[in-house]
């Protein structure tokens, strides 16, 4: 199985200010297709996840476009260019490469 | 708009069974993937399996494959989470979700709210 790791766990960030989740696969999440099927999720306080960010850059419907994903190969990044108070909750990157498909551990995103 | 609404969770003795239902709607059931996805008490999410559009399936691991059956009833679209020989470690809130293959890409584009499913004695 794809094991994915993110970090921080936790990130306590100023409102305004911008936060970053770092999110490595144990291996390429490279598809034989070409692309990468790795995708960004947010669960805030008491909701089920909301997809932010889908095939490692492209916002999902709605997805205000503060919210950005990067990265290539292993290693993955979740960017909130200017964090507001709704964006608190906890992050989710997930590869859907190769089934399992498999989830990051979570980083909480709250306000200092 | 795309609703799931999830039903059939409760409280089950070790070695039980629970027959987990997603009723879908805003639309067209048929042709999207589907998926069960389940997150224990204060822990991350863990997908648990999927169901093409051809009633092929995958699930996560032998634990898994073993115990829990995916289906659906596209007539009633509706999909079904079968477990049996429920375990603690299997006490979570279990989610139905969309399979964004048909929109968008793999990934997971819809989520319902969940229904807990608590093992205990």
């Amino acid at each position: 199985d794809i094991v994915m790791t993110q970090t921080p766990l936790s990130s306590p960030v100023t409102l305004g200010q911008p936060a970053s989740i770092s999110c490595r696969s144990s291996q390429s999440l490279v598809h034989s297709d070409g692309n990468t099927y790795l995708s960004w999720l947010q669960q805030r306080p008491g909701q089920p996840p909301r997809l932010l960010i889908y095939k490692l850059s492209n916002r999902f419907s709605g997805v205000p476009d503060r919210f950005s994903g990067s990265g290539a190969g292993t290693d993955f990044t979740l960017k909130i260019s200017r964090v507001e108070a709704e964006d608190v909750g906890v992050y989710y990157c997930m590869q859907a490469t190769q089934f399992p498909w498999t989830f990051g551990q979570g980083t909480k995103v709250e306000i200092k | 708009q795309v609703q799931l609404v999830e039903s059939g969770g409760g409280v089950v003795q070790p070695g039980g069974s629970l027959r987990l239902s997603c009723a879908a709607s805003g639309f067209t059931f048929s042709t999207y993937n589907m998926h069960w996805v389940r997150q224990a008490p204060g822990k991350g999410l863990e997908w648990v399996a999927i169901i093409n559009t051809d009633g092929d399936v995958e699930y996560n691991g032998d634990s898994m494959k073993g115990r829990f059956t995916i289906s659906r009833d596209n007539s009633r679209n509706t999909l079904h989470l079968q477990m049996n020989t429920l375990r603690t470690e299997d006490t979570a809130l279990y989610y139905c979700v969309r399979d964004g293959t048909s929109t968008v890409t793999y990934t997971l584009d819809y989520w319902g709210q969940g229904t807990l499913v608590t093992v205990s004695s």
